[in-house]
């Protein structure tokens, strides 16, 4: 049972133009939904993250929307530019659960040039 | 400050050979976790540890152990390796989400250990 389900799968955007990568949760328990971003051969590093008190967050060009009830939340990347090409992970934990995160299945952004 | 690390980053196993990975982290992080990544899955639990000498199952530990001897490091062990743990080990830390100094559950990686088994 995939707990956290991720879309699409890749993503290309020109230079300048609006990223949207999708995630969708099923265990209600979940009270921390962070995006990571991965570049090759690096590991998973935090971008943003949000709590489910509130239904946006944004830092700089990237901004989390949340929506609770339809236990969706969505990663927008304004502005895209060739240096955020990476995969982006979204993921979700509990603080009840030991912090164990599940990922989604990930996302690989290609911003062209 | 190093943050976490591991060793080796690439190793070369046959078929039922044992190896062990090492994670070692210098942020005093209670938590520590072990995933893998494979192509199109995302990362998957394989272990975690919310503290020195504890250690529990993740979603996949089949065909994995785990110690935690000391807080600031957390072993992973292959006894017989099998062409299907081929994959991109990754070691996380991180604080409770409601203990730590940023109140979040932020997980910490390493840069990865690659894994072929033949």
């Amino acid at each position: 049972q995939q707990q956290v389900k991720q879309s699409p799968q890749s993503l290309i955007v020109q230079k300048g133009g609006i990223s949207i990568i999708n995630c969708a949760y099923e265990n209600t328990a979940f009270d921390y939904f962070p995006w990571y971003q991965q570049f090759p051969g690096k590991g998973p590093a935090l971008l943003i993250a949000i709590r489910p008190d509130v239904s946006e967050k944004k830092e700089g060009r990237f901004t989390i929307s949340f929506n609770k009830s339809a236990k969706q939340f969505s990663l927008h990347i304004m502005d895209s530019q060739p240096g955020d090409s990476a995969t982006y992970f979204c993921a979700a934990s509990s603080d009840t659960n030991a912090g164990k995160s599940t990922f989604g299945d990930g996302t690989t952004l290609t911003v062209k040039p | 400050n190093a943050g976490v690390t591991q060793t080796p980053k690439f190793r070369v196993l046959k078929t039922g050979q044992s190896m062990t990975l090492l994670c070692a982290q210098d942020m005093n992080h209670e938590y520590m976790y072990w995933y893998r990544q494979d192509p199109g899955m995302g990362l998957r639990l394989i272990h975690y540890s919310v503290g020195e000498g504890t250690t529990a199952k993740g979603e996949v530990p089949d065909g994995y152990n785990v110690s935690r001897l000391k807080k600031q490091n957390f072993l992973l062990g292959l006894e017989s390796a099998a062409p299907s743990q081929t994959s991109v080990y990754f070691c996380a830390s991180s604080y409770p989400s409601s203990g730590g100094p940023t109140g979040t559950g932020e997980l910490f990686f390493g840069e990865g250990s690659r894994l072929t088994v033949l």
